[in-house]
């Protein structure tokens, strides 16, 4: 079964840092693109970031709002994706998920395919 | 950026009845957009991939359509557990928008 286990989510002050981590099972991690996800309390859904595999490069791509803030890596040792978040806002407040990247055939982007059960971060004073 | 942007924000209906949520694109995205289930308290769904593709294990009774900067999402007689909010994603080109959603309420 696939599955993603997220963790490390908290209570962080503005400025502050956070690292999350998902665990990987049931796949092959070092052959799948994982990307991560974001949903504020009671809003809609916002794409975070994504990497590739190590043999493709590794590269990595993020949305504007975390885009020199956060930071995506991968250990395929030992099947774990992080999402390191620097220079925390009030505004990153939200439930945070890490997710497979569904590849078409031509390696085209096709959709967010699994789900971790996600994680909360709040960051306040 | 494309915007994407769903209709209706809300909907009620009835087990039984067949109910369409529309999306619309700022741009043309061709067939690259996807569609999301998510439920009170869990995680997003997958449901349809590439505009018109079920993604494994989703009843059939799900379906999707459109092209360009038009799609739909139909399904054909809703069942107690289709009660959710809806989401379209598109998966044409950095950021990776999402529409605001649509909540499907029971009437």
């Amino acid at each position: 079964e696939v599955q993603l286990v997220e963790s490390g989510g908290g209570l962080e002050n503005p400025g502050g840092s956070l690292r999350l981590s998902c665990a990987a099972s049931g796949f092959t991690f070092n052959n799948a693109w994982m990307s991560w996800a974001r949903q504020a309390p009671g809003k809609g859904l916002e794409w975070v970031g994504r990497i590739k595999t190590k043999t493709e490069g590794g590269t990595v791509e993020y949305a504007a709002p975390v885009k020199g803030r956060f930071s995506i890596s991968r250990d395929d040792s030992k099947n774990m994706v992080y999402l390191q978040m620097n220079s925390l806002k009030t505004e990153d407040t939200a439930v945070y998920y890490c997710t497979t990247y569904r590849l078409s055939v031509t390696k085209h982007f096709d959709g967010l395919d699994t789900w971790g059960q996600g994680t909360m971060v709040t960051v306040s004073s | 950026d494309i915007q994407m942007t769903q209709s209706p924000s809300s909907v009620s209906a009835s087990v039984g009845d067949r109910v369409t949520i529309t999306c619309q694109a700022s741009q043309g995205i061709i067939t690259r957009l996807a569609w999301y289930q998510q439920k009170p308290g869990k995680a997003p769904k997958l449901l349809i991939y590439a505009a018109s593709s079920l993604q494994n294990g989703v009843p059939s009774r799900f379906s999707g359509s459109g092209s360009g900067t038009h799609f739909t999402l139909t399904i054909s007689s809703l069942q107690p557990e289709d009660f959710a909010t809806y989401y379209c994603q598109q998966t044409n080109i950095f950021p990776l928008n999402f529409g605001q959603g649509t909540r499907l309420e029971i009437k």
